[in-house]
């Protein structure tokens, strides 16, 4: 149980263009999902906040009007990269919270921006 | 600054050796958490120690947690080459509940 699932695993695109990843939580509804970006042998670094239904809160330093993150559902979180930069190059990472512990986290979306 | 520091930063064994890595953090805290991440992949949660536990075992894995100075260990025993990935510990804040900052990780070598 307490699958979470990444859409794409990875994505390719050209400098200027937008880029929507999602999270899912396959098995579990999920209050609360959070978005990390992970730079190569690095950390990973919490982005945002997402709790269903309402805004989300980013971490100090990260762009919200960059990247736009959507929780309309309790199984669904998405993150758009709008006119990704090659600098937006990394490895995202969403993770979904069932209770005020535990986070269970997807495989992670790699993208690459030309 | 990241609120985990681990050490060592890498860690390079044969299998059957144990293997231990610790992590040390800076503010008051609900929990501790261990995860192990392959190269490129997702995270994998090992174990959580609660900030009023002193041990806790699951399996190969073995967590300390010393409030007091404000550490942990993660032991692993007779480990495999499959354990071969990055480990790191996350601190779930006690003033920001569930929000976990993650420490710079271990990166783990288990020679076969």
């Amino acid at each position: 149980g307490a699958v979470v699932s990444q859409h794409p695993s990875w994505v390719i695109c050209k400098s200027g263009t937008s880029v929507k990843i999602e999270c899912r939580s396959l098995d579990f509804q999920a209050t609360t999902m959070f978005w990390y970006r992970q730079f190569p042998k690095q950390s990973l670094m919490l982005m945002a906040t997402s709790n269903e239904g309402s805004k989300a809160t980013y971490e100090q330093g990260v762009e919200k009007d960059k990247f736009l993150i959507n929780h309309a559902s309790l199984t669904l979180s998405t993150l758009t990269v709008t006119s990704a930069h090659p600098e937006d190059s990394s490895f995202y990472i969403c993770s979904a919270s069932v209770q005020r512990e535990t986070q269970y986290f997807g495989p992670g979306t790699r993208l690459l921006v030309l | 600054s990241q609120q985990g520091e681990e050490d060592p930063q890498a860690l390079s064994i044969q299998e059957g050796e144990n293997a231990t890595m610790n992590c040390s953090y800076k503010t008051s805290i609900n929990n501790l958490q261990w995860y192990r991440q392959n190269s490129g992949r997702g995270l994998v949660h090992l174990i959580l120690i609660r900030s009023n536990e002193r041990e806790k075992h699951s399996g190969r894995l073995r967590v300390t947690l010393d409030t007091s100075k404000k550490s942990s260990s993660l032991l692993i025993t007779a480990s495999r080459a499959a354990d071969t990935a990055s480990y790191f510990c996350a601190t779930d804040l006690m003033e920001y509940g569930n929000k976990l900052v993650f420490g710079a990780g271990t990166i783990l070598r288990v020679k076969s």
